[in-house]
């Protein structure tokens, strides 16, 4: 199955941008990209997911890459409830065995 | 429209003792999934299941039972916990391509001692 590499942690400003970035060197050609976010003892939160053009929606932005090995989350303008940490995952053309992996925890400084 | 409901929240078990956690989601999803979180830690497959009378293992299922015998409810099967289950459980449900987002519920806080 198909992993993801992300950075442990990363710090922001208060509405200053974020790239989140998250490397998946070994994605298939059906792998779909996900982003999750898990704030302080909640469930995961779904983010914004692509296939392999970018993608806009009204939380983030999504950029992947041409080759499709890496791609970058994009928050336009942090806030302090965006800390939390961020999950990049990959699926398969059929939701199952939807990994997480460690994900980046985004801290948000005012 | 509920969307994923967990119960119950929060529950200490003995060590030995079996217990069934919750899961029903209202969305008609044919995906659903548990996974269990330790502290400081991402989230782990225990099982999954693609429909009504169809499961399958994740990453970490050893301890654990599972069976669908209806799309809407997806209940978790401790048989005889041990204290190394203690960990928060996390129920989620989807449709079943990866072209579409995952639902998740609240948590169901595990203790065993």
């Amino acid at each position: 199955d198909a992993k993801t590499t992300q950075p442990n942690s990363m710090e922001s400003n208060e509405e200053e941008p974020v790239h989140l970035p998250c490397n998946h060197s070994t994605i298939s050609g059906t792998d779909y990209i996900h982003w999750y976010r898990q704030l302080p003892s909640q469930g995961p939160e779904y983010v914004i997911h692509g296939l392999t053009s970018n993608v806009n929606n009204r939380m983030a932005s999504l950029a992947i890459a041409e080759d499709r090995k890496s791609s970058t989350l994009i928050l336009h303008r942090a806030t302090l409830r965006d800390a939390a940490v961020y999950y990049c995952i990959l699926s398969g053309y059929n939701f199952n065995k939807f990994y997480f992996g460690s994900g980046t925890k985004l801290n948000v400084k005012p | 429209n509920a969307g994923v409901t967990q119960t119950p929240k929060f529950q200490v078990l003995k060590t030995g003792q079996s217990m069934t956690l919750q899961c029903a989601q209202d969305m008609n999803h044919e995906y659903m999934s548990w996974y269990r979180q330790d502290p400081g830690m991402g989230l782990r497959l225990i099982h999954y299941s693609v429909g009504a009378g169809i499961t399958d293992q994740g990453e970490v299922p050893n301890g654990y039972n599972v069976s669908r015998s209806t799309t809407e409810d997806f209940p978790l099967r401790l048989l005889s916990a041990a204290p190394s289950q203690t960990s928060v459980y996390f129920c989620a449900s989807s449709y079943v391509v990866g072209d579409t987002e995952a639902f998740f519920g609240q948590g169901t806080r595990l203790t065993v001692v």
